[in-house]
Formats: structure tokens, C-alpha cells, sequence
């Protein structure tokens, strides 16, 4: 089974509008964290934001919002107010308790998301 | 330059050939990575290390060997290249940590022929 599931191969979105990018994630380890990388046409992987399994609140940073529903087993990515720069692939990321000794991440297959003017 | 470098960021081989990408880091983390990245996977882990002298495999390692002499040197090693480990490859570190967020390198495209 799919650890992380990105079920949008591709999003548009128009400038200064927000967009949710979906993630939903298989794990019965009662510890674990969320990750999102940006990975824009030139290739590097930017780390935007994370959700700890045990965090009460959903992780903000600036224009990204991760909308944690644990129950649900989801954490969809919000971005505010979207900007031409936005477009790019983004990545969902997993690190699983047991993987604490070696920290590994498994990603899922990703959103390319363009943003129109 | 500070950060996590590799090297070469291009390089195209023929099947059969070894081939050495490098990955240095500069923050003296002690967890690294090498990740491939190919169409539709995603990214998928081949190998990781804890520290100096301690790798472990990860989801995909067949053919490749890595080493880890140097806390800031991380190399991966094709011992003989085939076709389909024709990818982008990326090397990440991490401090450890609750969060632990990994960095990433610029990744290096690597064209088996």
C-alpha cells in the first residue's frame, strides 16, 4: 500500500488566489511527521513546512498552511494569496517513528501546480 | 560554499561503467541520504547513514554502494551502471531532531547509455 498518496498529478490556480494541494498518508505508528518540499522547474527541493503527529495545532509558515486532520489521515497544503513564483511540483513527505534511527522520508509522487496570471 | 554540494551535477555513462557521484556537506550533520528521483516515484531512498562509518540500506539500494569515511562526505557508487539507473540523483542531510527537516542537494541528473 501507498505510504503518502498525492491523488492531483496537476493544479491550476490564478494568481493571489489560494490552493490546497492534497495529501493523505498510511501509517499505524501512533509517532510521526508531515513534511512538504517545492521542487520549482530548476530542480532543488526547498523544505516549506511540518506536522508532528502529536502537534494540537496546524504548522503555518507565512503563506503555507498545512491542514492537519488526523483522523482522516490527510494533510493538505495550503497556500495563501498564490504568486507566479508558486509554480513548481511539491512534494508530501512522511517520517515514521519506527524510522527515527534513520530518519529516512518517504515522499509521495507529487502536485505540479501552475499558477496563472 | 556552505551548504550541501554535489558533484558532478551532469554526467552521462555507458552501461557497464562505474560511476562515483559526490555529496559534501558543511554543517557537520550527522544523518545522510541519497535519494533517486524518477517519474511518478516521487523520491525513493537508497541508502543513509547515521554517522561516519554507519550506512544502512534503504528502499531501492540494489547496485549501488556508498561509504561514509567523513562526516561531511557521503559518495554513491553505480559498480556498473545500467539503463535503469538512469535518474536524478539527490543527497540530503539532517541534524537529527523532532522535526529534523532534511536538506537537500542541487541533485545530479545522471544519463546511463
Amino acid at each position: 500500500a501507498q505510504k503518502i498518496t498525492q491523488t492531483q498529478p496537476g493544479m491550476f490556480v490564478q494568481e493571489k488566489e489560494a490552493v490546497t494541494l492534497d495529501c493523505t498518508y498510511d501509517t499505524s505508528d501512533p509517532s510521526y511527521g508531515l513534511f512538504w518540499y517545492k521542487q520549482p522547474s530548476s530542480g532543488e527541493m526547498i523544505f516549506l513546512i511540518y506536522q508532528g503527529s502529536y502537534d494540537q495545532q496546524n504548522a503555518t509558515e507565512g503563506r503555507y498552511s498545512l491542514n492537519f486532520q488526523k483522523a482522516r489521515k490527510s494533510a493538505n497544503l495550503v497556500i495563501s494569496a498564490s504568486q507566479l513564483g508558486d509554480s513548481a511540483m511539491y512534494f508530501c513527505a512522511m517520517r515514521e517513528g519506527q524510522d527515527m534511527g534513520r530518519r529516512a522520508l518517504t515522499f509521495g509522487s507529487g502536485t505540479r501546480l501552475q499558477v496563472q496570471p | 560554499d556552505a551548504g550541501i554540494t554535489q558533484s558532478p551535477r551532469y554526467k552521462i555513462t555507458e552501461t557497464g561503467r562505474q560511476v562515483t557521484l559526490m555529496c559534501h556537506q558543511t554543517w557537520s550533520h550527522s544523518y545522510m541520504f541519497w535519494y533517486r528521483q524518477d517519474l511518478g516515484h516521487g523520491l525513493r531512498l537508497i541508502y543513509y547513514s547515521a554517522a561516519a562509518d554507519i550506512t544502512d540500506k534503504g528502499e531501492v539500494p540494489d547496485g549501488y554502494v556508498v561509504s561514509r569515511s567523513k562526516t561531511e562526505n557521503f559518495p554513491l557508487t553505480l559498480e556498473s551502471a545500467t539503463r535503469s539507473q538512469t535518474s536524478v540523483y539527490f543527497c540530503a542531510s539532517t541534524v537529527g531532531g523532532v522535526r529534523d527537516e532534511q536538506y537537500f542537494g542541487p541533485g545530479t541528473r545522471l544519463t546511463v547509455t
